[in-house]
């Protein structure tokens, strides 16, 4: 069963960088990790993809370390339109497709 | 414009009723999620499909229905079985390929409250 783990919340100030960590221990070979944002009453929007490594897009970057069991999400010089909460979502393939389970997710509070 | 349309956007019901939420993409994406989110808490996967006429139970299956009769369509039932429906529904598409799935893409959702 994929389960992910994070931490419930995180509170950081406009211009630091924030990281936040996903557990995922359990992750299986060919497994992708994958960022969301939501805000509230909102679908959650796609931040980030990755497998391992490092990957950069225009909004964060993703580090994967080589065990894969943990991913971590860096959102650089943070602002308060950044306060939502931020979900890793691993995916579990099974025969009827890939079923796709979020975490608790983790409350980033950003103030001035 | 491509994306996901989720109907109603608030719906009210009385207890002992099924109610359908309607999800319709446009994306051409093979793969269909509901999600259920309750205040505070985070999203749990209640059905999905990977492909027409095939779907598959999540976490939270019991009390609930669906049919994915056509690659853009999977509405939700929501049946008088679901002792606890009064949440916020989430409806999602991917292109559904194997483990690297790609984006997640959600419609608006639909608040059903009963009353």
């Amino acid at each position: 069963l994929a389960k992910t783990t994070q931490p419930i919340s995180m509170d950081s100030y406009e211009g630091q960088e924030v990281n936040i960590t996903c557990s995922h221990n359990n992750i299986a070979t060919n497994d992708y990790i994958t960022w969301y944002q939501q805000f509230p009453s909102q679908g959650p929007r796609f931040i980030i993809q990755g497998y391992k490594t490092k990957v950069t897009n225009e909004v964060a970057s993703l580090f994967i370390p080589a065990d894969r069991k943990s991913s971590t999400l860096s959102l650089p010089r943070v602002s308060l339109s950044d306060t939502a909460v931020y979900y890793c979502l691993q995916g579990q393939l099974t025969g009827g497709g890939n079923k796709l389970t979020f975490g608790t997710g983790t409350q980033l509070k950003v103030e001035l | 414009d491509g994306g996901i349309t989720q109907s109603p956007k608030y719906l009210f019901r009385k207890e002992g009723q099924n109610v359908t939420l309607s999800c319709e993409q446009n994306l051409n994406h093979d793969a269909m999620y509901w999600y259920r989110q309750d205040p505070g808490q985070g999203l749990r996967l209640i059905y999905y499909s990977q492909i027409v006429n095939d779907f598959q139970k999540g976490d939270i299956a019991e009390g609930y229905s669906v049919s994915r009769e056509k690659k853009e369509s999977f509405p939700l039932t929501v049946t008088s079985a679901q002792k606890n429906p009064t949440a916020f529904y989430l409806c999602a598409s991917s292109r559904g390929q194997g483990l690297n799935t790609g984006e997640l893409f959600f419609g608006e959702g639909s608040r059903l409250t009963v009353l």
